[in-house]
C-alpha cells in the first residue's frame, strides 16, 4: 500500500508569486495535516482537514489556505510569497479508525522563494 | 518558552556508544511521538506513547506522565542512526502535533 505521497518535491518561487502543494494520503486515511518546517526548527503545525473541513488551524497568515478533495487528497496553497515561506512542507495522514493518535508523514515538499 | 523541549540540540557520539535524548513538555498530552528525519526531509515515526515503554530493535523509548519527561534511547549505536530525531506531542483534545526542536544526532566509525 502508498504511503502519504507530495508533490511536488521541490519547488522555486520568487516572492509575490502564488504556489499549490499536493498531498495524497494513505488510502483509507479521511484526515490530512499540513506542517511547516524551516530549516533548523521543529514543525509547525498550519491545517488539519478532516472529511473535507477544516478542524484546526496554527498561526499562519492568511495566506496560507488549503482544502481537502471528496477523495480525501488535499491542497495548500500560499499567497504573496515572501522568503520567509521558504521551508519543507509536510502532509500528514490518520485515520480514526487506525491506530489512535498516529500519523504518517509524507516526503515533505521543499520550497524555496527567492 | 516552548511547549516541548528537547535536549541536547546537538549530540556527537562514537560507534557503540550508548544514546539518550530528553524531551520535555508543558501540557497535558493524549500521546507523545518520537521522529526521525534523514537529510532530504523524510520523516519517519519511531514511536508512539502514552505510558510506560516501548522497545524495537536498539531503540527504546520511555515516558514519565506525571514528570511530563519522555527519553529516547539508541544502544549499540551506528553512523547510520545519525539522523534528526523530534519528539512531538498531541495535547489532550487537540488534533495537531506540537514539536520540539529536534536533537541533531551524528554517529562517528
Amino acid at each position: 500500500d502508498a504511503g502519504v505521497t507530495q508533490s511536488p518535491t521541490h519547488l522555486i518561487k520568487t516572492r509575490g508569486q502564488q504556489v499549490t502543494l499536493r498531498c495524497s494520503p494513505i488510502s483509507g486515511h479521511k484526515s490530512v495535516s499540513w506542517y511547516q518546517q524551516v530549516l533548523g526548527q521543529g514543525p509547525q503545525f498550519i491545517f488539519q482537514y478532516y472529511e473535507k473541513e477544516e478542524r484546526g488551524r496554527g498561526n499562519f497568515p492568511d495566506r496560507f489556505s488549503a482544502r481537502q478533495f471528496p477523495n480525501y487528497s488535499s491542497e495548500l496553497n500560499v499567497n504573496a510569497l515572501l522568503l520567509g515561506d521558504s521551508a519543507l512542507y509536510l502532509c500528514a495522514s490518520s485515520s480514526p479508525t487506525g491506530t489512535p493518535g498516529a500519523q504518517y508523514f509524507g516526503p515533505g515538499t521543499r520550497l524555496l522563494v527567492l | 518558552k516552548n511547549e516541548v523541549e528537547q535536549s541536547p540540540q546537538n549530540l556527537t557520539a562514537q560507534e557503540g556508544e550508548f544514546i539518550t535524548i530528553n524531551c520535555s513538555y508543558s501540557v497535558g498530552i493524549s500521546a507523545l511521538h518520537w521522529l526521525q528525519q534523514h537529510p532530504g526531509g523524510g520523516i519517519v515515526s519511531l514511536f508512539m506513547l502514552s505510558s510506560g515503554k516501548k522497545k524495537h530493535g536498539r531503540l527504546i523509548a520511555t515516558i514519565n506522565i506525571q514528570e511530563k519527561h519522555s527519553s529516547l534511547h539508541i544502544t549499540a549505536s551506528h553512523p547510520r542512526d545519525s539522523a534528526v530525531y523530534i519528539c512531538a506531542v498531541r495535547s489532550k483534545g487537540a488534533q495537531k502535533l506540537v514539536f520540539g526542536q529536534g536533537t541533531r544526532l551524528t554517529i562517528n566509525p
